[in-house]
């Protein structure tokens, strides 16, 4: 199936640090989200991105999708403790009926 | 209260044995779906249904089956012949019959076949 890359696939950081995860896709995507899942928890929805070049901001964390629509990136100002977890970005096309989930980035936060 | 339930949360089979893990939604949404988790690996999509009595193949499908009976309902089937069976199965529902919505997530089944 269509490959969605996410590096890095481990950070480990201070807490009040910033993160960068970073989403790659060979093809152009149609749209993309992000999830979160907590350890031992299930995924929850943070955001959806479709337009060329969109920026979208939810508090400390900023979302980016590409000009090209092959990249996307999830940016958190100032890491917590509460946001440790792992993020994924989701890939849909239902036009070629691919979804599909990158392979995470899980951030440590020390305290 | 709205949500996701997917029963049990820990399921111990041997080997050999067909298993059915349940996934029920009160959402009203149309599109349900059904991902596999390794650890420390990202979700695989296993079947997804966007209406009731249809259902497509993703990128794992063999070793499973999945039935759509009712709306609200989704379960599945992880047959003897998935050869490594053991892991963390994840059901999901978006609203909608496209799949350009939010996934909400019900809380997994830890499947360890013994």
């Amino acid at each position: 199936g269509q490959q969605v890359m996410q590096i890095p696939q481990y950070q480990h950081v201070q807490e009040g640090e910033d993160f960068t995860t970073y989403c790659n896709s060979s093809t152009t995507l149609s749209n993309i989200q992000w999830y979160k899942q907590r350890p031992g928890g299930h995924p929850v929805f943070l955001i959806q991105l479709v337009k060329s070049g969109e920026v979208k901001k939810q508090k400390r964390l900023t979302f980016q999708f590409g000009e090209a629509k092959k990249n996307s990136s999830l940016h958190i100002t100032a890491t917590q403790t509460t946001d440790v977890g792992t993020y994924f970005c989701f890939r849909l096309d239902t036009g070629r009926r691919a979804l599909t989930f990158g392979s995470g980035t899980r951030l440590q936060v020390q305290p | 209260d709205g949500g996701i339930t997917q029963s049990p949360k820990y399921l111990f089979r041997k080997e050999g044995q067909n298993v059915t893990l349940s996934c029920e939604q009160n959402l009203n949404h149309d599109a349900m779906y059904w991902y596999r988790q390794d650890p420390g690996q990202g979700l695989r999509l296993i079947y997804y249904s966007q209406i009731v009595n249809d259902f497509q193949k993703g990128d794992i499908a063999e070793g499973y089956s999945v039935s759509r009976e009712k709306k609200e309902s989704f379960p599945l089937t992880v047959t003897s012949a998935q050869k490594n069976p053991t892991a963390f199965y994840l059901c999901a529902s978006s609203p909608g019959r496209n799949s350009y919505n939010e996934q909400f997530f019900g809380p997994g089944t830890r499947l360890t076949v013994l």
